[in-house]
């Protein structure tokens, strides 16, 4: 089956500064990956996802990510850090069934 | 169009009881899938359901544990025996299927804390 790793177990950025997390899949053929953000005793909501086509996708809340098959990643950026984006991000991959990472949290510093 | 609805949203149950938790799937999904989320760690892959089968239990623990997704009405996760160990949130998700254009929905989770 396929699977996801999310190398940062905790990651912490001071509002305003830019924020990469990353993501690394196994699968064998192309998957459909997705970022997912789950706030404090919440349900996850979906960011962003990647089926086909272009390789760097937009998401809500000024999110993006970039596919790199070369590099089986499916990193998460965003240019400038809110106090608001503080939770925890999982990424997913849609191969025979749905995976997840084991999540990144994030903490904003003011 | 309600989304994924599980309940309870909060469930206590003492050791050596059962615990049963629902997910009704958004309306035309017919795929459900199963996650245990511990305290500190991330989602862990249960259990993947289509109406009627059981495509992958890979995740889901040898004894006790066991789901179904009838033809009508809400997807179960049945814990027999619970033990502390159990407590957890369980996620429940939904989507059209697994490939083509689809994104699964999440439900808001069951809180269960055993006793």
């Amino acid at each position: 089956a396929q699977s996801v790793t999310q190398p940062d177990i905790h990651i912490t950025v001071s509002e305003g500064a830019s924020l990469e997390l990353r993501c690394n899949y196994s699968y064998g053929a192309t998957p459909y990956l997705f970022w997912y953000v789950q706030s404090p005793g919440q349900g996850l909501q979906l960011l962003l996802k990647y089926f086909s086509g272009d390789t760097l996708v937009q998401g809500i809340k000024g999110f993006e990510a970039e596919f790199k098959r070369s590099q089986s990643s499916f990193n998460l950026r965003k240019p400038s850090v809110h106090w608001s984006d503080a939770a925890e991000y999982f990424c997913a991959v849609v191969g025979n069934d749905m995976r997840f990472g084991a999540g990144t949290r994030l903490t904003v510093k003011p | 169009n309600a989304g994924v609805m599980q309940n309870p949203r909060h469930l206590v149950r003492r050791r050596g009881q059962e615990a049963r938790l629902r997910c009704s799937p958004m309306k035309g999904h017919s795929h459900v899938y199963w996650y245990r989320q511990l305290p500190e760690e991330g989602l862990k892959f249960m259990v993947y359901l289509q109406k009627e089968n059981i495509i992958d239990e890979s995740g889901m623990p040898k004894e006790r544990f066991s789901a179904e997704f009838p033809k009508e009405g809400p997807s179960i996760l049945r814990i027999q025996q619970v033990v502390r160990g159990d407590s957890a949130a369980y996620f429940c998700a939904s989507s059209l299927g697994t490939r083509g254009n689809t994104e699964a929905f999440f439900g808001q989770g069951t809180r269960l804390t055993v006793v």
